[in-house]
C-alpha cells in the first residue's frame, strides 16, 4: 500500500515565478491538507480540501491556491514567488473523521 | 501567533538514557495531541497520539504524560537508542477539525 506520495521532491525557481506542487493521498483516503515547513520550524497549515473543495485555510496569502481531483488527489500552487516561500511543502491525508495524518515526504522549494 | 510552545530546542543524551520534550499550549478547545518524528529529508511520521481524557499513555519505548490543568504535555523516550536521533514535534489539533498546529521541533541526539 503506497502512502502519500509528492512530486517533484525538489524545485528550483526564481523570483516572481509560479508553481505547481502535487499531491497524492495514501488509499482511501479522501482529506488532503497542505503544510509549509521552514527550516527548523513546525509545519504550518496553508489549507485543506475535502470533496474537491477548500474546507479550511491557515494564514496564508491569496497567491496560494489549491485544487484537489476527483481522484482525490491535489495540487497546491502558488504565484508571484518570494524569496519567503523557500521552505518544506509537506501534503498530509486522511479520512474524514479520521484522527491520523499521514504525511508525504515533501517537496523542497527553493526560490532564488 | 504559535499556538503550542515546545522545549527545549534541541538535547543530547547518552545511549540507554531518557529523552523528555515537553509542550504547552493556549487553545482549550484542543482535545487531540500527536507527536510526530522526522528524519532529514522525510515527512513526519506520527509516533504516539493522546487525548485529555486520560493522563498517560504508553508505546514501547514512547510515553506521553498529559496535564489538562496546567495545559501541557510532554513525551518521555525511554532507553534512548541512536536511531531515536531525529527532530520530535508536539501538536495539536480539535476534533474533526484536521488543522494541526506544530511546534517549533525539537532536535534529539542520543550519543552512543
Amino acid at each position: 500500500d503506497a502512502g502519500v506520495t509528492q512530486s517533484p521532491t525538489h524545485l528550483i525557481k526564481t523570483r516572481g515565478q509560479q508553481v505547481t506542487l502535487r499531491c497524492s493521498p495514501k488509499s482511501g483516503h479522501d482529506t488532503v491538507s497542505w503544510y509549509q515547513q521552514a527550516l527548523g520550524q513546525g509545519p504550518q497549515f496553508i489549507f485543506q480540501y475535502y470533496e474537491e473543495e477548500e474546507r479550511q485555510r491557515g494564514n496564508f496569502p491569496d497567491r496560494f491556491s489549491g485544487h484537489q481531483f476527483p481522484n482525490y488527489s491535489s495540487e497546491l500552487n502558488v504565484n508571484a514567488l518570494l524569496l519567503g516561500d523557500s521552505a518544506l511543502y509537506l501534503c498530509a491525508s486522511t479520512i474524514s473523521g479520521g484522527e491520523t495524518q499521514y504525511f508525504g515526504p515533501g517537496t523542497r522549494l527553493l526560490v532564488l | 501567533q504559535q499556538q503550542v510552545k515546545q522545549s527545549p530546542q534541541s538535547l543530547i543524551v547518552q545511549k540507554g538514557g531518557i529523552s523528555i520534550i515537553n509542550c504547552a499550549y493556549e487553545n482549550t478547545a484542543f482535545d487531540y495531541f500527536p507527536w510526530y518524528q522526522q528524519f532529514p529529508g522525510k515527512g513526519p511520521a506520527l509516533l504516539i497520539a493522546i487525548r485529555p481524557d486520560v493522563s498517560e499513555k504508553k508505546e514501547g519505548r514512547f510515553t506521553i504524560s498529559f496535564n489538562k490543568s496546567a495545559k501541557q504535555f510532554s513525551l518521555h523516550i525511554m532507553d534512548s537508542q541512536p536511531g531515536d536521533s531525529a527532530t520530535y514535534f508536539c501538536a495539536a489539533s480539535i476534533s474533526n477539525d484536521y488543522k494541526l498546529s506544530f511546534g517549533a521541533g525539537t532536535t534529539v541526539t542520543v550519543r552512543a
